[in-house]
């Protein structure tokens, strides 16, 4: 089946540090895999997304790049911001598929 | 506005109330998704409709009622509501571009507490 893992948080960074969430994941298929960041009160929007192997999703500061030989999406920024303090989900959808399925999701807290 | 918009925000019942979450789209996307956000689960699938009149189960739909008659509408009923059911729930939805749905794009949430 098809499932998402992030590592678990919550995570507190000072203002500069480098972030790293992982994220692997388990497709039968050929998945197309995103992260989306929510925000304190609000719904869930896209930060970045890669469709194929090898693939470089960047936004924001932010990126993560498809490697199909490790089944991961790791998600790096070189320097935080306190602004960047959010709930980040890694998430996939199968090619064929029709359904999107969601890692539990990894706070982050930037402190000034 | 333009945009997908869930009502109401909040919203407290008792138990074995019937309560209807309303989800509303502008996009006319195909797509439409039903989630609830727990503690510990991240986003769970409730239900999905790849288009008007086409609904069909998610992960966790026990409980849970949906329709769509419309392409720009998703209400989800708790027919009849249990304190299990208190959560954050989200309305989502996504085009078909030629394929399996693309970026999902999500509404505020509902804050649904039963007592």
């Amino acid at each position: 089946g098809n499932s998402v893992t992030q590592m678990e948080g919550p995570v507190t960074l000072s203002e500069e540090a480098f972030l790293t969430i992982n994220c692997t994941y388990t497709a039968t298929g050929y998945p197309s895999l995103f992260w989306y960041v929510q925000y304190p009160g609000e719904g869930l929007q896209l930060l970045l997304k890669a469709t194929k192997a090898d693939d470089k999703g960047s936004n924001k500061g932010f990126e993560a790049t498809y490697r199909k030989e490790t089944t991961s999406f790791h998600l790096e920024k070189g320097s935080v911001q306190v602004s960047d303090s959010a709930v980040y989900f890694c998430a996939l959808i199968e090619n064929t598929g029709n359904q999107f399925y969601f890692g539990t999701g990894t706070s982050l807290t930037v402190i000034p | 506005d333009a945009g997908i918009t869930q009502s109401p925000r909040y919203k407290i019942t008792e138990t074995g109330r019937q309560v209807t979450l309303m989800c509303h789209q502008t996009w006319s996307h195909s797509y439409m998704f039903w989630y609830r956000q727990d503690l510990g689960h991240g986003l769970r699938l409730i239900y999905y409709s790849a288009a008007a009149d086409i609904t069909d189960k998610g992960e966790v739909p026990d409980g849970y009622v949906v329709s769509r008659s419309k392409t720009e509408n998703f209400p989800l009923t708790l027919e009849s509501a249990t304190r299990s059911q208190t959560s954050v729930y989200f309305c989502a939805s996504s085009e078909l571009a030629g394929g399996p749905p693309d970026t999902q794009y999500f509404g505020p949430g509902t804050r649904l507490t039963v007592l």
